[in-house]
């Protein structure tokens, strides 16, 4: 089993619609969580950040943390074309920079239907 | 500013060639890191440096290399290049381990062996 584990997808919704993106972990160690959004072709850029438990929202996205359940979420609002793309998961227990490295899920490409 | 690039983006090799990717990074920042990606497997970790000097492995660190003799430049290297090397690769810098902190990421070079 992997550390983190993350649905590939792909996930295809309507243009307006509320997105739902989630990784589960096996790592109780894992105190830093990050959201990653990457284009095709295109370097990982970070999305959202939490540190523990809690909800983290920031525009149209919510990040959630539940440690007790060692599943987070990302949610979209009002989704948008230009959100299709993948999102990567990403953990640390070190810290945010992830000083020996972050683990990563596998990616959720998601697609926006105009 | 540049924050941090990458080359070649794109390269061909040949089987058994020796291959050198390079990082560069204009924040000055302490930490960076060498991910590969592929389908099925996500981001994994290769190296990861501190500081000048100062060097560790991820977690498929087998067939590469890395020196890193000025803060913003880091090297990989595949000494004898192999089929299973064909992947993209992502440097990835941050500042400090601090809980504030993330990982910035390169534009990815995207390499296949013959």
């Amino acid at each position: 089993q992997k550390e983190v584990e993350q649905d590939p997808g792909p996930l295809s919704v309507p243009e307006g619609a509320i997105v739902s993106l989630n990784c589960t972990y096996s790592n109780s160690a894992f105190q830093y969580f990050m959201w990653y959004r990457q284009y095709s072709r295109k370097g990982p850029e970070l999305l959202m950040y939490t540190y523990s438990s809690g909800n983290k929202e920031d525009g149209r996205f919510t990040a959630q943390v539940d440690k007790s359940s060692k599943y987070i979420s990302l949610f979209i609002r009002d989704s948008q074309p230009s959100d299709s793309a993948t999102y990567l998961c990403a953990m640390s227990a070190n810290s945010g920079g992830g000083a020996d490295g972050l683990t990563f899920g596998k990616g959720t490409h998601l697609i926006i239907q105009p | 500013d540049a924050g941090i690039t990458q080359s070649p983006r794109y390269k061909i090799t040949e089987t058994g060639r020796q291959v050198t990717l390079m990082c560069h990074q204009t924040w000055s920042h302490s930490y960076m890191f060498w991910y590969r990606q592929d389908l099925g497997h996500g981001l994994r970790l290769i190296y990861y440096s501190a500081a000048a000097d100062i060097t560790d492995k991820g977690e498929v660190p087998d067939g590469y290399v890395v020196s890193r003799s000025k803060t913003e430049n880091f090297p990989l290297t595949l000494e004898s290049a192999t089929r299973s090397q064909t992947s993209v690769y992502f440097c990835a810098s941050s500042g400090t381990p601090s809980s504030t902190d993330t990982q910035y990421f390169g534009p990815g070079t995207r390499l296949t062996v013959l």
